[in-house]
This record gives structure tokens, C-alpha cells and sequence, in this order.
């Protein structure tokens, strides 16, 4: 398994600002992603973070709006951008590291909310 | 597109229960399934792991089972305690690696 930290762990923001997410994992990992949950939603992927390359984004979330940044094997950032309140939602971090061939693991997430 | 489905959304129960929380998925063809447990205000504790070739995993009380062609799968929970508390979310997995496609969730109550 991977230890994942996440920061901030939680934050109010206020509408049109950007807020960026730091996620360190105590490991090499080749890959990292990150996911979104709304309230009352399922989670849905955002973006694989791939370290030397741009990150790969999912249908529906374009890098205008969060930029991703995976600058070694270890740490990645994400940045939501001019957020309203639709954004308010908790982002995770997931790393794939278990033994098992794509076991994913999670941090502990960051709350947001847009007023 | 996977959609996935679990049931119930919320269950209350008094604690040493045995419990089965259900899991269905749309498309058969899965690479995996993984059941997570999610505390309020938490991230995700994966909890087991089925490959597309098992039937089922074991984890102390906990165990899940995995019928890939009829897109199911349960977790049941053996003698349940207050300390079991918490969303627990099941996620399939079509191949590409970290895209996982989760249900909404149980959030289960174990009271004293």
C-alpha cells in the first residue's frame, strides 16, 4: 500500500477564485489520479497525472479549469480554477501501488467549499 | 458507459448482526472490483480487491464475493460492530489503469 497526504484537508473559498491541492505520496508511483465527489454523488475521475507529460483528462474536466502539475514520482498538484459554488466537492488523490494489479489507494481527500 | 449500482443506499442495524451489502455493475467486462470503506469527512480505505478471475476475498470479517456475468457482487459483514460505521463504496474496474467507476454507496449504522 502507499501512504497519501493531501493538503489542504479543507477550505472555503470564495467564488472566482483558484484554490491549488497538494497530494504526496511516500513512494514512487508512476502514476497518479485524481477524482472528484459531490455531494451525494459517486466519484468521478478527473485525470491521470503523468510525471513528464501532460495529464490525460477525462470527458467533461478540461485543463483550463484544473491544471495539474506532477513535477517528480512522488507529488502531484491540482488546481481548481475560478471556482462557483458547483465545484464545491471533496477531491482525492489516488495512487495505484497495492499488490493486487490496479488496486487503487486513496488520501484522505480534500473538502471544498465554494460560497 | 459502467454504470453501478449499490443497494441499499443506507441500512441501520444493532450491532452483531451479519450483514450483505449489494453491488451490480453494468458491463460484465471488468478487470477488477474493489470494496472501500469511506468515514464522514474522510478519504476512501480500500478494504478487498477481487480480480475478474476470483470468485471471491477474505479479509478478517469481512467477505466479498464477485458473480462477474451476472454483474454482482456482495460484501458481507460478519458480526457487525459500532466501529463499522461508514460509507462503503464498490468500484469496478474496465482495464485502464486508476479509472475506476463507483457506486454511490451504503452507509451503513451499527448501533450499541
Amino acid at each position: 500500500s502507499a501512504v497519501i497526504s493531501q493538503k489542504p484537508s479543507r477550505d472555503i473559498c470564495q467564488r472566482g477564485t483558484s484554490l491549488t491541492i497538494q497530494c504526496q505520496v511516500d513512494s514512487q508511483v508512476t502514476m497518479m489520479f485524481w477524482y472528484r465527489q459531490q455531494p451525494g454523488q459517486s466519484l468521478t475521475l478527473i485525470a491521470t497525472a503523468n510525471q513528464g507529460s501532460e495529464a490525460t483528462y477525462e470527458s467533461g474536466f478540461v485543463i483550463d479549469k484544473f491544471p495539474i502539475s506532477r513535477p517528480n514520482l512522488t507529488f502531484s498538484t491540482l488546481t481548481v480554477s475560478n471556482m462557483s459554488p458547483e465545484d464545491s466537492s471533496i477531491y482525492l488523490c489516488s495512487v495505484a501501488a497495492g499488490t493486487a494489479a490496479g488496486e487503487l489507494f486513496f488520501g484522505e481527500g480534500s473538502r471544498l467549499t465554494v460560497l | 458507459k459502467q454504470e453501478v449500482t449499490q443497494i441499499p443506499a443506507a441500512l441501520s442495524v444493532p450491532e452483531g448482526e451479519n450483514l450483505v451489502l449489494n453491488c451490480s455493475f453494468t458491463d460484465s467486462a471488468i478487470y477488477n472490483l474493489q470494496w472501500f470503506r469511506q468515514d464522514p469527512g474522510k478519504g476512501l480505505t480500500s478494504l478487498l480487491l477481487i480480480q475478474s478471475s476470483q470468485r471471491e476475498q477474505t479479509s478478517g470479517r469481512l467477505n466479498a464475493s464477485l458473480d462477474k456475468s451476472s454483474g454482482r457482487s456482495t460484501l458481507y459483514i460478519a458480526a457487525s460492530q459500532p466501529g463499522d460505521s461508514a460509507t462503503y463504496l464498490c468500484a469496478v474496474s474496465g482495464g485502464t489503469l486508476g479509472r475506476l467507476y463507483f457506486g454511490r454507496g451504503t452507509q451503513l449504522t451499527v448501533w450499541p
